[in-house]
């Protein structure tokens, strides 16, 4: 089983939909829980980040963690065709004090306008 | 991106030769690490580094090596490359636990 489960989709959904992507875990050793999103041939970009349960928003995109059940999700509201790249989540641990970053598969999401 | 290359951004070799890649910071900043990225996979860490000399292994690290002479430069070297090294591979750093990383734009490397 890994680390970091992320629903693989693709997904693709009408612009203006309400967009939801999840990733389950196993490591209760978790820190930190993040959102990248990557376009096509760039490196991934930090979107969100958060440590604890709960929701965080920023603008249209809000985070949400659930750390009894091991879930956490990222919710886009009125999406848009240029949110079309590749959701990646994200979890840490610190081990000799250098940040450990498991990745989820990604998600690959098309906004079609 | 932040203060941080990689170099080549592409490269084709053959099966069996030595490969160097290369990471370039600016900032100064302690952490660096290698991952790679393949369909099916997400990002895994190949090997991190958290200071000058100062490295060790990550999930895949078998096949690769690395050095970190100078804190702004982070090499990856694949001793003998194999075509199951094919990969797109990037760098990243970190200023911090709650900061997240900043990644590279990526080298995507083919071995035939």
């Amino acid at each position: 089983q890994k680390e970091v489960e992320q629903d693989p989709g693709p997904l693709s959904v009408p612009e203006g939909a309400i967009v939801s992507l999840n990733c389950t875990y196993s490591n209760s050793a978790f820190q930190y829980f993040m959102w990248y999103r990557q376009y096509s041939r760039k490196g991934p970009e930090l979107l969100m980040y958060t440590y604890s349960s709960g929701n965080k928003e920023d603008g249209r995109f809000t985070a949400q963690v659930d750390k009894s059940s091991k879930y956490i999700s990222l919710f886009i509201r009125d999406s848009q065709p240029s949110d079309s790249a590749t959701y990646l989540c994200a979890m840490t641990w610190e081990i000799q004090g250098a940040q450990k970053l498991v990745f989820g598969q990604g998600t690959r999401l098309t906004i079609n306008p | 991106d932040a203060g941080i290359t990689q170099s080549p951004r592409h490269k084709v070799t053959e099966t069996g030769t030595p490969v160097t890649l290369r990471c370039h910071q600016t900032e100064n900043h302690r952490y660096m690490y290698w991952y790679r990225q393949d369909p099916g996979h997400g990002l895994r860490l190949i090997h991190y580094s958290y200071g000058v000399k100062d490295t060790d292994k990550g999930e895949v690290s078998d096949g690769y090596s690395v050095s970190r002479s100078k804190t702004e430069d982070f090499l990856l070297t694949l001793e003998s490359a194999t075509s199951s090294q094919t990969s797109v591979y990037f760098c990243a750093i970190t200023t911090g636990l709650n900061y997240g990383y900043t990644f590279g734009s990526g080298t995507r490397l083919t071995v035939v």
